[in-house]
């Protein structure tokens, strides 16, 4: 079946660090790959997507880009914030499918 | 606007109660979804509803649960005769349509089952 690994944490960086939290996925054809990321004590937020393969996502200075050759897609900052603390999901959809697969979540805290 | 509600956002049972979970989606959005966050199976699909129907229950992960949705807006969770097992964090999540839709999710609903 469908499933997404992703690194666990926790991930702990001083502001102004590079990140890289990786991912990797199992799915059949072409599924769309996500990030999400969960503030504390809020809900879900799509973070970027990405539908195809060498699509990259960005926001907010996070981007990821989808690897068919690697079934990746790891999500990556050149420079975190403090604001950026929070867990980050992974997840995909398959193509079909309605339901998000998720990753087990990466915390990343990063201190002033 | 208002995004997805969920309530109540903390609810603790006694093992073998009754629960229900309610979740508002967010006005004009048909299609509803229900997730379940837990500390040993992370995030879990439970069941999607497009309309009033569930063309995808294979989440349920037992028949002790189950979900409507009425009027295309307002979807219940339910659960009879909880177990500790149950213990987890319920999240609802709704968009405009499928696939390539993208899900808003609510605050979820932190269920403790003692």
């Amino acid at each position: 079946g469908n499933s997404v690994t992703q690194m666990e944490g926790p991930v702990t960086l001083s502001e102004e660090a590079f990140l890289t939290i990786n991912c990797t996925y199992t799915a059949t054809g072409y599924p769309s790959l996500f990030w999400y990321v969960q503030y504390p004590g809020e809900g879900l937020q799509l973070l970027l997507k990405a539908t195809k393969a060498d699509d990259k996502g960005s926001n907010k200075g996070f981007e990821a880009t989808y690897r068919k050759e690697t079934t990746s897609f790891h999500l990556e900052k050149g420079s975190v914030q403090v604001s950026d603390s929070a867990v980050y999901f992974c997840a995909l959809r398959q193509g079909g499918s309605e339901k998000l697969v998720f990753g087990k979540g990466t915390k990343l805290t990063v201190n002033p | 606007g208002a995004g997805v509600s969920q309530s109540p956002s903390n609810k603790v049972t006694e093992k073998g109660k009754d629960v229900e979970l309610r979740c508002d989606p967010i006005s004009g959005h048909t299609a509803l979804y229900w997730y379940r966050q837990s500390l040993g199976q992370g995030l879990e699909f439970l069941i999607y509803f497009q309309g009033n129907s569930a063309p995808d229950k294979s989440g349920l992960p037992s028949d002790r649960f189950s979900a409507e949705r009425t009027g295309g807006s307002v979807s219940t969770l339910t659960i009879q005769r909880t177990q500790q097992e149950d213990s987890a964090v319920y999240l609802c999540a709704s968009s405009l349509g499928l696939q390539s839709k993208e899900q808003y999710f609510g605050p979820g609903t932190r269920l403790t089952v003692t």
